[in-house]
């Protein structure tokens, strides 16, 4: 089975530009998340979908980041501007609801100059 | 008080050595705990799932204790594969933590 699928896998970008980063879940996990990880704040939770509805966005830092899932096989994550302090890796997870077992996708880093 | 916390470590073994991790969360009314491994540039994996009774996948044994709230993960016979970061994770509702991971380094 094919795992959670992120594009692109690498991103360099400068400072004001938009950056959309894509994940493909696992097909039949009805939950989708997007998680953040740098040095300084380790792994944290940016925003999760279930059955494609955005469930919890509290962990979204500001507005300039949105996320949207338009069907159950697909879900982007935007920066508009974007700024040198969104520089990390951008991992998607996703898992099925009887189970709480997480499965990660490979992860964008992205670098903003 | 963070949600979940581990020692960072570095812990550096020689091959064939014992090896424990603790890691502490502060809501007792956690419901699910897992250990993932990450290596170095890649995603996390999932390790284990760690059970109320305890329970064991080869090397490595993962103990949960509810009235201290800290969950542990320790690997025996370190093979140089296992080099990596262990991350504890728990969750309440829809809500996953992760620690900011121990690293471990196993020396020939």
């Amino acid at each position: 089975d094919a795992g959670v699928i992120q594009s692109p896998r690498h991103e360099v970008t400068e400072m004001g530009q938009e950056v959309t980063l894509r994940c493909k879940p696992i097909s039949g996990h009805d939950y989708l998340f997007w998680y953040r990880q740098t040095m300084m704040r380790g792994l944290e939770l940016l925003i999760y979908f279930n059955n494609n509805v955005p469930i919890d966005d509290s962990g979204m830092p500001e507005d300039r980041f949105s996320a949207k899932m338009p069907n159950a096989s697909f879900s982007t994550l935007k920066i508009q501007p974007s700024e040198p302090r969104d520089s990390a890796v951008y991992f998607c997870a996703s898992r099925k609801t009887i189970s709480y077992e997480q499965y990660f996708g490979p992860g964008t880093r992205l670098t903003v100059t | 008080r963070k949600e979940v916390e581990q020692d960072p470590g570095p812990f550096n073994v020689p091959e064939g050595a014992t090896v424990a991790f603790n890691c502490t969360y502060s809501n007792s009314a956690s419901q699910s705990f897992f250990w993932y491994r990450q290596d170095c540039r890649k995603e996390p994996k999932l390790l284990m799932s760690v059970y109320s009774s305890g329970n064991e996948d080869g090397r490595f044994t993962a103990q949960l204790n509810r009235a201290s709230q800290y969950i542990s993960l320790l690997i025996r016979d370190s093979k140089l594969s296992d080099s990596a970061t262990y991350l504890c994770v728990v969750n309440w509702g829809n809500q996953f933590y992760f620690g900011t991971g121990t690293s471990l380094t196993v020396i020939p």
